[in-house]
Order: C-alpha cells, then structure tokens, then sequence
C-alpha cells in the first residue's frame, strides 16, 4: 500500500534553533514529491515539488531534500512566523492525474 | 490559495441534514479535486472531477456522498443525512487539464469549508 508517514508530529523550536522534518514514503513508483505550508484555518500552500533522488529546492530559511525513501525539509535559523503546520504529498507514477497522497504533517512552533 | 474559491467557510448542520459544499477552480484550471481533513490528521483524497465526468472517486464513501462537476457552475460536494462523523474541514484543489502543463505541475487549493454537525 502506498504509504507517506512525517517525524516528528509536532516540533517546538526556539528562533534562530534550526532542525529537520522528515518524510518517508512507500510507494509503487514516485512522479513527485511535494511540500505544503499550512496555517491554522487555511488551505495548504504550495512551497516545493522534488522530482529525482539528490534534488534539493531552496526558498528562504527552508530547503527540501530528497532521497530514494524520503525527504527532508530543513528550518535554518526559524523565525515566529515559520509556525505552520508542514505537510509532505506524493505524486504516483502509474497515476495519470494530479492526485496527491499525503502524510498527517508536522506541526512547528517556534518561540521568540 | 488565491484563486479556488470555496463557500461557506463554515457550515453548521444538524445530523440528518444535508450539506453542500461549494467549489469554484481557478481561472483556466478544469480538473476539480476534493479532500478530506479530519482533526490532526493528514488530508484523505475523496474524489476527482472534471467538467460532467467523475474519474476517480476512490475515496468516496460509498453511501451518503456525492459530487458533481457540472459545465457550468462550481463543483459542489453533497452530504445527505449528515452525521457527527462527518465534521471536518473539506478542501477543494483544482489543476489544469494534463496536458496544457507540466506533469508535476502543483495542485492550488482553496481555504475549506469546515463542516459541524450538531
């Protein structure tokens, strides 16, 4: 069964401390692995797609990293307002569709 | 999220009513998506629609939920007999057809409609 499990569920930093999400996947072939932002009372914010084993996409205090099981999202230096729920979705091979399987999220707080 | 429009916000029901959830894609997008999100928990897939065609509904419910996609108007997701179980937040995602992008194009989604049935 294809399957996306994301450490630790939820992950209290102080500012300036960074640290490392992760995201491994069991899945029968991947197209694409993606990384959400979500806010309380929002929809999830798109923020990196991955496609191959030694990518890594960079966007201001965050990068995404990728390997044959899994990924990491990495917080340098976090500030308060990088507190969001962080959510990991794949992106089958054989699916033809835009259809994304995801993990339940890490839930960051970072205190000033 | 700017773009997928979803309404209401919030939804209150009573159980054995019925809800209905609305969903307008973005600008030039035709493929609408629904999900499902249960307190701390992950989004779960229900279904996927394009214009009058229901492709893949997988994780549907078999009894009590619908949706439709008509050519004119929003996607809108239907909840009969609503239960206590049901209460979520219910996202709606929307991607251009295939094969006007590329395949590992994102999917946008709106705010949700979060759904109490009382």
């Amino acid at each position: 069964e294809d399957q996306v499990t994301q450490s630790p569920e939820a992950l209290r930093l102080q500012e300036g401390e960074s640290s490392s999400l992760n995201c491994s996947y069991t899945v029968s072939g991947l197209r694409g692995l993606f990384w959400y932002r979500q806010d309380p009372g929002k929809g999830p914010e798109f923020l990196f797609t991955l496609y191959s084993a030694g990518e890594e996409k960079e966007k201001e205090r965050l990068k995404a990293t990728l390997t044959k099981k899994e990924s990491f999202l990495h917080i340098t230096a976090p500030k308060p307002e990088d507190s969001a729920t962080y959510l990991c979705a794949v992106r089958l091979l054989m699916d033809s569709s835009y259809k994304l399987i995801f993990g339940s999220g890490t839930r960051l707080l970072v205190r000033p | 999220n700017a773009g997928v429009m979803q309404n209401p916000r919030h939804l209150v029901r009573r159980r054995g009513q019925e809800a209905r959830l609305r969903c307008s894609p973005m600008k030039g997008h035709s493929h609408v998506y629904w999900y499902r999100q249960l307190p701390e928990e992950g989004l779960k897939f229900m279904v996927y629609l394009q214009k009058e065609n229901i492709i893949d509904e997988s994780g549907m419910p078999k009894e009590r939920f619908s949706a439709e996609f008509p050519k004119e108007g929003p996607s809108i997701l239907r909840i009969q007999q609503v239960v206590r179980g049901d209460s979520a937040a219910y996202f709606c995602a929307s991607s251009p057809a295939e094969e006007k992008t590329g395949r590992n194009s994102p999917l946008h989604f709106g705010n949700g409609t979060r759904l109490t049935v009382t």
